[in-house]
């Protein structure tokens, strides 16, 4: 079965601090990848998305993504973390085509003014 | 923009009860999903639904029942709940081809004493 690892539980930062968050997966075919974020107290929301082209991907709120195949990973990127981006983040795998969506166990960020 | 609401945010029940989770999206979207999530485990998958009356198990579906009758609306059932049930319940759907974005409710906090 597939499986989406997060390698940081807990990821502390001062403001203006660059940010990477790590992301593997185990599963060998094509596959779409997804983060998602949870502010404190509010839904799940897309963060940005990688179905196919250019392996960096772009979302909002300066996040991006780079999809690295031959490594199984898409590690999440800020170039400078504000305060107002402490969640939690998830990344997420389906295969293509498929229904089967996998979560990773998130990793909290917390961001110090 | 997509809704998908669910019945309660918080929710009590005692041992043994039999508990209802409402999900309703107004996106006539053709998938909807049911995760479970604890802290350092992520989003686990219950059950999930691609059409009306369909539903198919996900990783965890022991303990649990659905019902899809009409298109915009999935339940989840808690046959006799119990105490390792307490956890955040998500709702999800998303559009029937490619396996998108999902969109996600706000959750439904559940504690079973």
């Amino acid at each position: 079965a597939q499986s989406v690892s997060q390698h940081n539980h807990h990821v502390i930062l001062s403001e203006a601090a660059s940010l990477e968050l790590g992301c593997n997966y185990s599963y060998g075919g094509t596959v779409n990848l997804f983060w998602y974020v949870q502010y404190p107290g509010q839904h799940l929301q897309l963060l940005l998305k990688y179905f196919s082209g250019d392996p960096l991907v772009k979302g909002i709120k300066g996040f991006e993504a780079e999809f690295i195949k031959s490594k199984f990973s898409f590690n999440l990127r800020k170039p400078s973390v504000q305060w107002s981006d402490t969640a939690e983040y998830f990344c997420a795998v389906t295969p293509y085509n498929n229904n089967d969506m996998r979560f990773g166990a998130g990793t909290r960020l917390t961001v110090k003014p | 923009d997509v809704k998908v609401t669910q019945s309660s945010r918080y929710l009590v029940k005692r041992t043994g009860e039999k508990v209802f989770l409402e999900c309703v999206q107004d996106m006539d979207h053709e998938n909807m999903f049911w995760y479970r999530q604890d802290p350092g485990l992520g989003l686990r998958l219950i059950y999930f639904s691609y059409d009306v009356k369909m539903k198919e198990k996900g990783d965890i579906p022991e303990g649990y029942s659905v019902s899809r009758e009409k298109k915009e609306r999935f339940s989840l059932i808690l046959e006799s709940a119990s105490t390792n049930q307490t956890s955040m319940y998500l709702c999800a759907s998303s559009s029937g081809t490619g396996w998108g974005e999902q969109f996600f409710g706000p959750g439904t906090r559940l504690t079973v004493l």
